[in-house]
């Protein structure tokens, strides 16, 4: 089994859907999760980050964890075509100043005119 | 220059040939990563430099030599490389406990 399970998609939406994209991992040691946000031949760009459980907004983005269920959600209002890129999840526990993180393989989105 | 830079962006080497990947950081962070990005498969963690000081080797072939010189350069030495080794080559810097990384745009590295 994965530590953190992710759909790989594709998901396909029309622009102004609301957008929910998971993963859950198993290790419950984990403490800080992020989204990141990786367009075609970039590299991933920092999204969002939460430590433990709890909302956090920004903008049009929220990140949700329940440290519980072992689930994070990423929910995206009002998609735009700019939208279009795979969201990789990643968590860590905090070992020091070099923690590792764990990565699922990524959402690819695609929002639609 | 800003973030994490990453040079060549772009190379093509056969299995016998050396090259290095150069990274270099401009945030003032004291922790550097290594990772690989194939297809379908999550980034993979292959080395990390604390301080400039390599606390961790994932497990990675000697093929791969990483350097770490100071905090905000980094470097991926290789040499005699397979062609399943082709893959996107990700530099990160983080300071935090957390681990949040800020990443380079990556190396797209062909092993022919």
């Amino acid at each position: 089994q994965k530590e953190v399970e992710q759909d790989p998609g594709p998901l396909s939406v029309p622009e102004g859907a609301i957008v929910s994209l998971n993963c859950t991992y198993s290790n419950s040691a984990f403490q800080y999760f992020m989204w990141y946000r990786q367009y075609s031949r970039k590299g991933p760009e920092l999204l969002m980050y939460t430590y433990s459980s709890g909302n956090k907004e920004d903008g049009r983005f929220t990140a949700q964890v329940d440290k519980s269920s072992k689930y994070i959600s990423l929910f995206i209002r009002d998609s735009q075509p700019s939208d279009s890129a795979t969201y990789l999840c990643a968590m860590s526990k905090n070992t020091g100043t070099a923690s590792k993180l764990t990565f699922g393989t990524g959402t690819r989105l695609q929002v639609t005119l | 220059e800003t973030g994490v830079t990453q040079t060549p962006r772009h190379l093509v080497m056969g299995m016998t040939n050396k090259k290095s990947l150069k990274c270099e950081q401009h945030l003032g962070h004291n922790a550097m990563y290594w990772y690989k990005q194939s297809a379908k498969k999550p980034l993979e963690l292959m080395f990390v430099y604390s301080l400039e000081e390599r606390v961790e080797n994932n497990s990675v072939p000697s093929r791969f030599s990483p350097e770490c010189p100071n905090s905000s350069h980094l470097f991926l030495h290789l040499h005699t490389l397979q062609p399943e080794d082709s893959a996107l080559y990700l530099c990160a810097s983080s300071q935090d406990g957390s681990g949040r990384g800020f990443f380079g745009p990556g190396t797209r590295l062909t092993v022919l």
